[in-house]
């Protein structure tokens, strides 16, 4: 497919578990970006790839939370024991255009459960 | 830290309509604006993205505007349909930032 791809589609698990989500950015983007969307909010911003990099996770709630990318592609975005208040749905988007005019691609997103 | 307020937060208007969503923000530093749809248990889908330098954009019966002085956006929805109903976000991108800050969305839904 061409659009950004993300599995599992839905996650349950147990406080305390450790969970990996993972992107598939469209090919040929270089920049991607987690989000986290809670029920009835908006996405907030997790942490922003440029190729292999990190190059800003400021928006990582805490050390439990971890992503990686290590060639530059797919990402997967790492939760060690896992909180109930971790639930939510996990956004993941690609970019290839650098500049005022870049847009962001979503993919489905994984639906997390903690129980 | 940037705000960005979406009001109101539901809307129901019968097919036919013209409508109007409404996007606040608190800092004039923008890079440009997005709105975004997003249907139940979907991912986001953008459809129009506003540069800091341009001040509206359309698409079909879309078409979206962006005051920086006021820290508005509006949505604008012509002859609205039934397939129109869906959750609106407006999201925007600081001057030197690469993520985006999102409003809580509209939900917006059209009746037969």
């Amino acid at each position: 497919g061409a659009g950004v791809s993300q599995t599992p589609s839905n996650k349950v698990t147990e406080k305390g578990k450790y969970v990996e989500l993972r992107c598939d950015p469209i090919s040929g983007h270089t920049a991607l970006y987690w989000y986290r969307q809670s029920l009835g909010q908006g996405p907030e911003f997790l942490i922003y790839f440029q190729g292999t990099g990190a190059a800003d996770d400021s928006g990582l709630p805490n050390d439990r939370f971890f992503a990686v990318r290590p060639e530059g592609s797919v990402s997967t975005l790492k939760i060690q024991r896992t909180e109930r208040g971790d639930s939510a749905v996990y956004l993941c988007a690609s970019s290839s255009m650098a500049g005022p005019a870049e847009t962001q691609y979503f993919g489905p997103g994984t639906r997390l459960l903690v129980l | 830290k940037q705000e960005v307020t979406q009001i109101p937060a539901a809307l129901s208007v019968p097919e036919g309509e013209n409508l109007v969503l409404n996007c606040s923000f608190t800092d004039s530093a923008i890079y440009n604006l997005q709105w975004f749809r997003q249907d139940p248990g979907k991912g986001l889908t953008s459809l129009l993205l506003i540069q800091s330098s341009q001040r509206e954009q359309t698409s079909g019966r879309l078409n979206a505007s962006l005051d920086k002085s006021s820290g508005r956006s509006t949505l604008y929805i012509a002859a609205s349909q039934p397939g129109d109903s869906a959750t609106y976000l407006c999201a925007l991108r600081r001057t030197g930032a690469n993520n985006l800050f999102f409003g809580t969305g509209t939900r917006l839904t059209v009746i037969p």
